[in-house]
């Protein structure tokens, strides 16, 4: 089954707040890593956090990973109309570390 | 200076057609991938090379055939074309190990609509 779950499927909020989606996985992971797609678009790769990190930071991103919990959440601050896109968390479990499972993802709607 | 392209963008074909998707990379990667994305924005891989070799089949019906030339591309042939088939196709690599982990680059995605 799909590894990772997220929650909310759909997040609408007004410029200037901040946006936290979650995803949780079932199994070990070697990292977890979250992207971003735009409408008619290809994902792109926002950050990666491993499983011996607890958070991470990249510009108004935060990552954090509860590995005991098998839960991840970023956090969007001061939200942009710009920031409008899909979100989804993917888990990197192989020890060949080529293969990546994504999840459902979280629709960001943020309002002008 | 596209990193990973794919073409065509738009695919509009009839029930048993044979149709193909080009991809290339000029990032440098020696992994190449297939992702599968359906109406719902449900991703999944279907493919990966590395090196040229098959590392990853999944559970995809013969109808579809990978091929790569060289591990700067990877080219994805679809036979007798049916309605299920109607998705958007991601052609991605990636760099084993880098940054410790498995970053991947995604092209901008295949609209594939068989009617």
């Amino acid at each position: 089954s799909q590894q990772g779950e997220e929650d909310p499927q759909a997040l609408s909020i007004q410029e200037g707040e901040n946006a936290t989606m979650n995803c949780s996985y079932k199994t070990s992971i070697n990292n977890l890593q979250w992207y971003r797609q735009n409408s008619g678009r290809g994902l792109v790769h926002l950050i990666l956090i491993r499983s011996n990190e607890r958070e991470k930071h990249s510009g108004r991103l935060r990552v954090t990973l509860d590995t005991s919990k098998k839960s991840s959440s970023l956090l969007i601050t001061a939200s942009r109309a710009a920031d409008t896109a899909s979100y989804f968390c993917a888990t990197d479990a192989g020890a060949s570390g080529s293969r990546l499972t994504f999840g459902e993802g979280t629709q960001l709607t943020v309002n002008p | 200076d596209t990193a990973v392209s794919q073409t065509p963008k738009y695919l509009v074909t009839q029930m048993g057609n044979d149709k193909s998707i080009k991809c290339e990379q000029n990032l440098g990667h020696d992994t190449m991938y297939w992702y599968k994305q359906d109406s719902k924005k449900f991703l999944k891989i279907m493919f990966s090379y590395n090196n040229k070799e098959l590392i990853i089949n999944e559970t995809v019906p013969n109808r579809f055939s990978p091929k790569s030339p060289d591990k700067a591309h990877l080219n994805l042939h679809i036979n007798s074309l049916e309605l299920g088939d109607s998705a958007v196709y991601f052609c991605a690599s990636s760099s084993r190990g880098h940054q410790g982990g498995n970053t991947i680059y995604f092209g901008e995605g295949s609209w594939l609509t068989v009617v």
